[in-house]
């Protein structure tokens, strides 16, 4: 079955610690994003990328990193550098940035203790 | 810049009624709109989307509108059913622009 997998799906840290959310894709999709989603607010992107070895922050990045060394896999770490970090986080790609549809992830809900 | 409004923010149905979720933009130099239902604490799931050079999409029970003169898309959902409930959300892509801009969506109680 194509489609896309995050991991974990529950994510406990705490306070001053690093941790990193996995997305993997098999739909062999260029382009792959992160969004944050909390309550009341839209899903807010914080960074994407178009193609391997390149990414871009989107409107909240701060606090947070990715790398994309592989087609099929989109890292994000949440740094100790983000404030308020416990949100709903998913993954989507589609085949290119820019007009083609995107699909998502079934998200990592990260609380911090 | 452009800002996504979806009103109203919950709408409860009886089942069997046929009903029509909102969604306005407010930059109508869209590249397509995108429909997605989600289901409490589970992702995304695309329905459907409309290329700027359409005006309706259609798949199943479910069709979709857009007017870009008025900035508005409308998601038209026939015989309305429990699994329905969900919350919808429309998201835009403009122009130029490699991201989507999400409205906040509209959570949909369908009562049996």
């Amino acid at each position: 079955d194509g489609g896309i997998t995050q991991s974990p799906k529950y994510l406990f840290r705490k306070e001053g610690q690093n941790v990193t959310l996995s997305c993997e894709q098999n739909l062999n999709h260029d382009a792959m994003y992160w969004y944050r989603q909390d309550p009341g607010q839209g899903l807010r992107l914080i960074y994407y990328s178009q193609i391997v070895n390149d990414f871009q922050k989107g409107d909240i990045a701060e606090g947070y990193s990715v790398s994309r060394e592989k087609k099929e896999s989109f890292p994000l770490t949440v740094t100790s550098a983000q404030k308020n970090p416990t949100a709903f986080y998913l993954c989507a790609s589609s085949s290119w940035t820019g007009g083609d549809e995107q699909f998502f992830g079934p998200g990592t809900r990260l609380t911090v203790l | 810049k452009q800002e996504v409004t979806q009103i109203p923010a919950a709408l409860s149905v009886p089942e069997g009624e046929n009903l029509v979720l909102n969604c306005s933009f407010t930059d109508s130099a869209i590249y397509n709109l995108q429909w997605f239902r989600q289901d409490p604490g589970k992702g995304l799931t695309s329905l459907l989307l409309i290329q700027s050079s359409q005006r309706e999409q259609t798949s199943g029970r479910l069709n979709a509108s857009l007017d870009k003169s008025s900035g508005r898309s409308t998601l038209y959902i026939a015989a309305s059913q429990p699994g329905d409930s969900a919350t919808y959300l429309c998201a835009a892509l403009n122009f130029g622009n490699e991201k989507l801009t999400f409205g906040t969506g509209t959570r949909l109680t369908i009562i049996p």
